[in-house]
């Protein structure tokens, strides 16, 4: 595997759901993040993690938890979610330094009924 | 408030017409700005990044140039495979990692 991963490429959740999106870079980056993409709107920043500790949580609501074992992987835990959070997940990853690039996973696409 | 505007947000091209599409910023202090290229349904794809007012990149049909306001992609000779969103992305000085987005220009190029 290259790049960033992210698994599953899919997923459709009920809003009593418990369910975990998972990230995995193969970068060597120290950064990570979590962002949120829904129709006609600007990619919304989430979640920054480096070297492993949050040090950025964009006003996101409880019901998104995430985890950061470790510098290449990354998690985001879903529950009781509502329709609206139904968009495309992105993660990305980046060297730890600011100015650096981010480089991002294929997304899941998530589907809350 | 800093922000980031892109136009047009949809820009339809005959294959071989080169065209511009431009990123305006208002920000306190720019670190870096960056373009990426994303396909339906697809992570966005990193093209270039741009430092400093006066800096350009190049790769294959696409140049981006950086002036103290605003970014513009140029394309030139666009082929159908060009066809995507294009985002434009802001990092600023202090700012922790985090990227602002532009909503980004559809482009389709036919043939």
């Amino acid at each position: 595997e290259t790049g960033v991963t992210q698994t599953p490429r899919h997923l459709v959740m009920g809003m009593t759901n418990k369910k975990s999106l998972k990230c995995e870079q193969h970068l060597g980056h120290n950064a990570m993040y979590w962002y949120k993409q829904s129709a006609k709107k600007p990619l919304e920043l989430m979640f920054v993690y480096n070297f492993k500790e949050q040090t950025e949580n964009n006003s996101v609501p409880s019901r998104f938890s995430p985890e950061c074992p470790n510098s290449s992987h990354l998690f985001l835990h879903l529950h009781t979610l509502q329709p609206e959070d139904s968009a495309l997940y992105l993660c990305a990853s980046s060297q730890g330094r600011g100015g650096q690039t981010q480089y991002f996973g294929p997304g899941t696409r998530l589907l809350v009924l | 408030e800093d922000q980031v505007t892109q136009s047009p947000e949809a820009l339809r091209l005959q294959e071989g017409e080169s065209s511009s599409l431009n990123c305006s910023y208002t920000v306190s202090g720019l670190r870096g700005l960056f373009w990426y290229r994303q396909d339906p349904g697809k992570g966005p794809e990193f093209l270039f990044t741009l430092y400093s007012a006066g800096e350009e990149k190049e790769k294959e049909r696409l140049k981006a140039t950086l002036t103290k306001k605003e970014s513009f992609l140029h394309i030139t000779a666009p082929k159908p495979e060009d066809s995507a969103t294009y985002l434009c992305a802001v990092e600023l000085t202090g700012g922790g990692n985090k990227l602002t987005f532009g909503t980004g220009t559809q482009l389709k190029v036919e043939l």
